[in-house]
């Protein structure tokens, strides 16, 4: 089955910092790549996402690269700010509007 | 742009009440809607998946006679908690699959802190 694995949290930056939360996927076929982010209290917001091998997806900042060799989709960010602290999940489908599989999360923790 | 609204947003409640839980689409019509779960500084659980005007399909795991789904309408489906416990306690989110124009596969609603006491 589809499966997603991130690295654990929480992650501790100091404004500014570079930032990468590592993620790694397990899937039959080509599946859609997906991060979404938490807020405190709050559902899950789209961040970013990509479709198919080597799309780049970018938001706010954030990028993340469908890697099909390395099965990865990590998210990158080059400067992080206090208000991105929150949870940020990344996610598949096995079609874009099929049943989304989430990892565990990653807390990111933003010092100013 | 698509929205979903989840209500209530907090629930606390005594041991043993039942608890509804509202999930709407606001601006458009939602053919698919979804319940997760998600405990303190873990994952989302798929629950279940409801189809508008067909019994919901369960998750491996999940208690159909507890957890009672609603999708009458193309923009409303109800989460129903019978006789809550406290492990019943969580943070549920709804989701509403979006058009296949649509930029995103699912939006999701703000969640329902639930506290059985």
């Amino acid at each position: 089955g589809n499966s997603v694995t991130q690295m654990e949290g929480p992650v501790t930056l100091s404004e500014e910092a570079f930032l990468t939360i590592n993620c790694t996927y397990t899937a039959t076929g080509y599946p859609s790549l997906f991060w979404y982010v938490q807020y405190p209290g709050e559902g899950l917001q789209l961040l970013l996402k990509a479709t198919k091998a080597d799309d780049k997806g970018s938001n706010k900042g954030f990028e993340a690269t469908y890697r099909k060799e390395t099965t990865s989709f990590h998210l990158e960010k080059g400067s992080v700010q206090v208000s991105d602290s929150a949870v940020y999940f990344c996610a598949l489908s096995d079609r874009v509007y099929s049943t989304l599989t989430f990892g565990k999360g990653t807390m990111l923790l933003v010092s100013p | 742009g698509a929205v979903v609204s989840q209500h209530p947003s907090r629930v606390i409640c005594k041991s043993g009440t039942s608890v509804k839980i509202e999930c709407r689409s606001l601006d458009f019509q939602a053919t698919t809607m979804f319940w997760y779960r998600q405990f303190p500084k873990q994952s989302l659980m798929l629950m279940a998946t409801s189809n508008e005007g067909s019994k919901a399909t369960y998750e491996q795991g999940v208690e159909k006679d507890k957890f009672l789904i609603n999708h009458a309408s193309l923009t409303l489906s109800t989460l129903t908690v019978t006789s809550a416990h406290p492990e019943d306690s969580s943070f549920y989110i709804c989701s509403a699959r979006g058009e296949e124009t649509d930029y995103q596969p699912q939006h999701f609603g703000d969640g329902t802190r639930l506290s059985i006491l």
